[in-house]
């Protein structure tokens, strides 16, 4: 049970260049998300997903795309990279215990537009 | 809009004493808090969850106390050790949220 994986985990980008970070979890949950954090700050929210064929923004949406075209799956798209998307990003999923909601983060991707 | 605010970015405690790391909130619609464990290069881990019907929840060294009229939360570590130095996150939401608001962190750095 490796649950949830991320990759790569580090990565520098020119402006302008796009790229995939990737994330899969093999616990089935129905739940993912894809957060960042800017140095010094909390996580916040890019785009959330809460199953197959759903998707929807967070507090940062802009500048990335999500898809989740199956439970494990959610990639996480920059199309345009900018500096200002220089950030640790940490993809995770959940599942609800009684009612508390329970998250599992990956170990981060260390992205640099530079 | 910060929502969970931990005004404390960091905390040094010696081995063995009380760590206490605090955490409030605005949103009163919040009805479960969880505080998460990070270590450098890896994701944040679970640590301990409370749910607002409770005032107190204990897992081994860890408690977390919850004080609704307040709005402020509390995670006390005892007794601390090396190995909980890390950052911590204290996060909430409510049933009908989507998705856990989180502080900025707190780095507790526990000294031999």
């Amino acid at each position: 049970n490796a649950g949830v994986t991320q990759t790569p985990k580090f990565r520098i980008l020119k402006i302008g260049q796009s790229m995939t970070l990737q994330c899969t979890q093999d616990m089935n949950h129905n739940y993912m998300y894809w957060y960042r954090q800017d140095p010094g700050m909390g996580l916040k929210l890019i785009y959330y997903s809460v199953g197959a064929g759903i998707t929807d923004k967070g507090e940062v949406p802009n500048g990335y795309n999500v898809s989740r075209s199956t439970t494990e799956d959610f990639p996480l798209r920059l199309e345009l990279a900018a500096p200002s998307q220089t950030s640790v990003y940490f993809c995770a999923s959940s599942y609800w215990e009684e009612t508390n909601e329970k998250l599992f983060f990956g170990s981060g991707t260390q992205l640099s537009v530079l | 809009d910060q929502q969970v605010k931990q005004n404390s970015p960091s905390l040094s405690v010696q081995e063995g004493r009380i760590s206490i790391l605090n955490c409030d909130y605005t949103n009163s619609m919040f009805d479960y808090f969880l505080w998460y464990k990070k270590y450098p290069a890896e994701g944040p881990t679970f640590l301990i969850s409370i749910s607002s019907i409770k005032d107190k929840n204990e897992d081994g060294r860890f408690t977390v106390f919850l004080n609704k009229s307040a709005k402020h939360l509390s995670l006390h570590i005892v007794p601390s050790q090396p190995g909980d130095s890390a950052v911590y996150f204290c996060a909430g939401n409510s049933n009908s949220g989507y998705a856990l608001n989180f502080g900025k962190g707190t780095s507790l750095l526990v000294t031999p």
